[in-house]
Protein backbone atom coordinates (compact mmCIF):
# COMPACT_ATOMS: atom_id res chain seq x y z
CA UNK A 1 0.00 0.00 0.00
CA UNK A 2 0.78 3.67 0.08
CA UNK A 3 0.67 6.46 2.68
CA UNK A 4 1.68 10.15 2.06
CA UNK A 5 2.44 12.44 5.33
CA UNK A 6 2.44 16.30 5.08
CA UNK A 7 2.70 18.57 7.66
CA UNK A 8 -1.21 20.01 8.02
CA UNK A 9 -0.30 23.76 8.42
CA UNK A 10 2.64 25.90 7.94
CA UNK A 11 2.82 29.85 7.88
CA UNK A 12 4.84 31.94 6.03
CA UNK A 13 5.73 35.72 5.29
CA UNK A 14 5.81 37.08 2.03
CA UNK A 15 8.76 37.69 0.16
CA UNK A 16 10.37 34.66 2.18
CA UNK A 17 11.28 31.09 1.17
CA UNK A 18 9.09 27.59 2.73
CA UNK A 19 9.86 24.27 2.25
CA UNK A 20 7.00 21.56 2.40
CA UNK A 21 7.88 18.32 3.23
CA UNK A 22 6.94 15.01 1.96
CA UNK A 23 7.56 11.43 3.29
CA UNK A 24 6.11 8.14 1.96
CA UNK A 25 5.73 4.45 2.31
CA UNK A 26 5.02 2.85 -0.68
CA UNK A 27 5.84 -0.39 -2.97
CA UNK A 28 7.09 1.35 -5.31
CA UNK A 29 6.77 4.20 -7.82
CA UNK A 30 7.19 5.96 -10.58
CA UNK A 31 7.13 9.68 -9.52
CA UNK A 32 6.08 12.20 -6.95
CA UNK A 33 3.90 14.78 -8.14
CA UNK A 34 3.15 18.44 -6.61
CA UNK A 35 -0.05 19.69 -6.61
CA UNK A 36 -1.58 23.39 -5.69
CA UNK A 37 -5.39 23.94 -4.58
CA UNK A 38 -6.67 27.39 -3.67
CA UNK A 39 -9.84 26.91 -1.32
CA UNK A 40 -12.94 25.96 -3.51
CA UNK A 41 -10.97 25.63 -6.58
CA UNK A 42 -9.63 21.92 -8.50
CA UNK A 43 -6.27 21.06 -8.07
CA UNK A 44 -3.69 22.20 -10.62
CA UNK A 45 -0.47 20.44 -11.26
CA UNK A 46 2.87 22.18 -10.38
CA UNK A 47 5.83 19.72 -10.69
CA UNK A 48 6.85 16.07 -10.99
CA UNK A 49 10.12 14.34 -10.08
CA UNK A 50 10.51 11.19 -11.55
CA UNK A 51 14.20 10.86 -10.70
CA UNK A 52 15.92 11.92 -7.36
CA UNK A 53 16.89 15.58 -7.17
CA UNK A 54 16.04 18.75 -7.72
CA UNK A 55 13.48 19.97 -10.79
CA UNK A 56 12.81 23.64 -10.73
CA UNK A 57 10.09 25.60 -12.34
CA UNK A 58 10.15 29.16 -11.68
CA UNK A 59 9.65 30.31 -7.81
CA UNK A 60 8.79 26.80 -7.46
CA UNK A 61 11.49 23.56 -6.60
CA UNK A 62 10.94 20.06 -6.17
CA UNK A 63 13.03 17.79 -4.62
CA UNK A 64 13.16 13.59 -4.48
CA UNK A 65 15.27 11.19 -2.48
CA UNK A 66 13.97 7.70 -2.94
CA UNK A 67 17.03 6.29 -0.73
CA UNK A 68 15.62 8.32 1.90
CA UNK A 69 11.58 7.92 1.02
CA UNK A 70 11.50 11.81 1.01
CA UNK A 71 10.60 14.66 -0.98
CA UNK A 72 10.04 18.37 -1.00
CA UNK A 73 8.37 21.32 -2.38
CA UNK A 74 10.19 24.98 -2.37
CA UNK A 75 8.58 27.59 -2.79
CA UNK A 76 10.69 31.16 -3.15
CA UNK A 77 9.75 34.51 -3.08
CA UNK A 78 6.26 34.10 -1.31
CA UNK A 79 3.50 36.35 -3.01
CA UNK A 80 0.10 36.33 -0.82
CA UNK A 81 -1.14 34.47 -4.06
CA UNK A 82 0.40 31.38 -2.69
CA UNK A 83 -1.53 30.81 -0.09
CA UNK A 84 -3.17 27.54 -0.61
CA UNK A 85 -3.01 24.05 0.08
CA UNK A 86 -0.71 21.55 -1.74
CA UNK A 87 -1.11 18.12 -2.21
CA UNK A 88 2.31 15.32 -2.61
CA UNK A 89 0.73 12.76 -4.88
CA UNK A 90 2.42 9.11 -6.03
CA UNK A 91 2.22 7.11 -9.32
CA UNK A 92 2.36 3.83 -7.76
CA UNK A 93 4.37 1.19 -9.75
CA UNK A 94 1.60 -1.35 -11.11
CA UNK A 95 0.09 -2.23 -13.61
CA UNK A 96 -2.93 -0.26 -14.96
CA UNK A 97 -3.35 3.73 -15.51
CA UNK A 98 -1.66 6.60 -13.84
CA UNK A 99 -3.77 6.52 -10.74
CA UNK A 100 -2.36 9.11 -8.68
CA UNK A 101 -2.20 8.26 -4.76
CA UNK A 102 -2.97 11.84 -2.55
CA UNK A 103 -1.41 12.53 0.66
CA UNK A 104 -4.11 14.73 3.00
CA UNK A 105 -2.02 17.89 2.13
CA UNK A 106 -0.27 21.45 3.99
CA UNK A 107 -2.63 24.23 3.85
CA UNK A 108 0.14 27.09 3.41
CA UNK A 109 -0.87 30.74 4.80
CA UNK A 110 1.34 33.55 3.75
CA UNK A 111 1.42 36.94 5.66
CA UNK A 112 2.34 40.31 5.15
CA UNK B 1 -9.60 24.45 -25.38
CA UNK B 2 -12.02 23.98 -22.30
CA UNK B 3 -9.99 21.49 -20.58
CA UNK B 4 -11.92 18.98 -18.32
CA UNK B 5 -15.47 20.69 -17.61
CA UNK B 6 -18.03 19.00 -15.00
CA UNK B 7 -21.52 19.10 -14.97
CA UNK B 8 -23.19 20.01 -12.52
CA UNK B 9 -21.38 22.44 -9.91
CA UNK B 10 -23.66 21.94 -7.06
CA UNK B 11 -26.50 19.67 -6.27
CA UNK B 12 -28.16 18.80 -3.05
CA UNK B 13 -30.05 15.43 -3.06
CA UNK B 14 -31.86 13.42 -0.41
CA UNK B 15 -31.02 9.66 0.70
CA UNK B 16 -32.11 7.09 -1.36
CA UNK B 17 -32.04 9.28 -4.95
CA UNK B 18 -29.75 8.90 -7.56
CA UNK B 19 -28.00 10.63 -10.37
CA UNK B 20 -25.10 11.20 -12.66
CA UNK B 21 -21.84 13.08 -12.33
CA UNK B 22 -20.77 14.34 -16.32
CA UNK B 23 -17.68 14.43 -17.10
CA UNK B 24 -16.20 15.79 -20.36
CA UNK B 25 -12.33 16.28 -21.65
CA UNK B 26 -11.22 17.80 -25.26
CA UNK B 27 -7.61 17.28 -24.62
CA UNK B 28 -8.07 13.64 -26.32
CA UNK B 29 -6.82 12.36 -23.16
CA UNK B 30 -6.81 8.39 -22.32
CA UNK B 31 -6.70 8.19 -18.81
CA UNK B 32 -9.53 9.88 -16.93
CA UNK B 33 -10.29 9.45 -13.47
CA UNK B 34 -13.40 10.44 -10.80
CA UNK B 35 -11.78 11.71 -7.08
CA UNK B 36 -13.84 12.72 -4.29
CA UNK B 37 -12.36 15.02 -1.81
CA UNK B 38 -13.76 15.43 2.16
CA UNK B 39 -12.64 18.05 4.52
CA UNK B 40 -9.51 18.34 5.46
CA UNK B 41 -8.39 15.25 3.61
CA UNK B 42 -6.77 14.77 -0.04
CA UNK B 43 -8.24 13.32 -3.06
CA UNK B 44 -9.23 9.64 -3.04
CA UNK B 45 -9.71 7.47 -6.52
CA UNK B 46 -13.61 6.10 -6.96
CA UNK B 47 -13.18 5.11 -10.38
CA UNK B 48 -10.65 5.49 -13.27
CA UNK B 49 -10.63 4.74 -17.21
CA UNK B 50 -7.65 3.84 -19.05
CA UNK B 51 -9.39 3.92 -22.37
CA UNK B 52 -12.94 3.96 -24.16
CA UNK B 53 -14.87 1.08 -23.26
CA UNK B 54 -12.91 0.53 -20.39
CA UNK B 55 -12.97 1.25 -16.42
CA UNK B 56 -11.54 -0.19 -13.07
CA UNK B 57 -12.08 0.38 -9.16
CA UNK B 58 -10.37 2.80 -7.37
CA UNK B 59 -9.69 3.06 -3.44
CA UNK B 60 -13.05 3.89 -2.48
CA UNK B 61 -15.71 2.52 -5.47
CA UNK B 62 -18.47 1.30 -3.06
CA UNK B 63 -21.89 3.24 -4.36
CA UNK B 64 -20.58 4.25 -7.39
CA UNK B 65 -20.92 3.36 -11.18
CA UNK B 66 -18.93 4.98 -14.06
CA UNK B 67 -19.17 4.51 -17.68
CA UNK B 68 -16.77 5.63 -20.37
CA UNK B 69 -18.61 5.21 -23.71
CA UNK B 70 -16.83 7.85 -25.49
CA UNK B 71 -12.99 8.61 -25.33
CA UNK B 72 -14.06 12.42 -24.04
CA UNK B 73 -16.71 11.47 -21.23
CA UNK B 74 -16.65 10.13 -18.39
CA UNK B 75 -19.81 9.56 -16.00
CA UNK B 76 -20.02 8.60 -12.26
CA UNK B 77 -23.22 7.83 -11.06
CA UNK B 78 -24.87 7.21 -7.48
CA UNK B 79 -27.76 4.85 -7.47
CA UNK B 80 -28.82 5.40 -3.92
CA UNK B 81 -27.11 8.26 -2.50
CA UNK B 82 -26.19 7.86 1.21
CA UNK B 83 -25.47 11.21 3.61
CA UNK B 84 -21.62 9.57 3.89
CA UNK B 85 -21.52 10.49 -0.36
CA UNK B 86 -21.36 14.10 0.77
CA UNK B 87 -18.57 15.47 -0.92
CA UNK B 88 -16.89 17.18 -3.73
CA UNK B 89 -15.93 15.28 -6.46
CA UNK B 90 -13.46 15.93 -9.47
CA UNK B 91 -12.73 14.26 -12.74
CA UNK B 92 -9.51 14.47 -14.39
CA UNK B 93 -7.16 13.23 -17.23
CA UNK B 94 -3.95 12.51 -17.95
CA UNK B 95 -1.99 11.72 -21.06
CA UNK B 96 -0.27 8.06 -21.12
CA UNK B 97 3.38 8.08 -20.17
CA UNK B 98 3.75 6.12 -16.48
CA UNK B 99 7.51 6.59 -16.73
CA UNK B 100 8.04 10.16 -17.96
CA UNK B 101 6.15 13.04 -16.52
CA UNK B 102 2.73 12.75 -15.54
CA UNK B 103 0.31 15.28 -14.69
CA UNK B 104 -3.35 15.12 -14.26
CA UNK B 105 -5.98 17.89 -15.40
CA UNK B 106 -8.47 18.63 -12.60
CA UNK B 107 -11.92 19.63 -13.52
CA UNK B 108 -13.77 22.55 -11.38
CA UNK B 109 -15.56 20.16 -9.01
CA UNK B 110 -19.15 19.47 -8.11
CA UNK B 111 -20.05 19.94 -4.68
CA UNK B 112 -22.46 17.19 -3.49
CA UNK B 113 -24.55 17.34 -0.52
CA UNK B 114 -26.69 14.56 0.43
CA UNK B 115 -29.47 14.83 2.88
Amino acid sequence: GQSLEQPSEVTAVEGAIVQINCTYQTSGFYGLSWYQQHDGGAPTFLSYNGLDGLEETGRFSSFLSRSDSYGYLLLQELQMKDSASYFCAVLPRRTGANNLFFGTGTRLTVIP
Amino acid sequence: NAGVTQTPKFRVLKTGQSMTLLCAQDMNHEYMYWYRQDPGMGLRLIHYSVGEGTTAKGEVPDGYNVSRLKKQNFLLGLESAAPSQTSVYFCASSYRGASGRVGGFFGPGTRLTVL
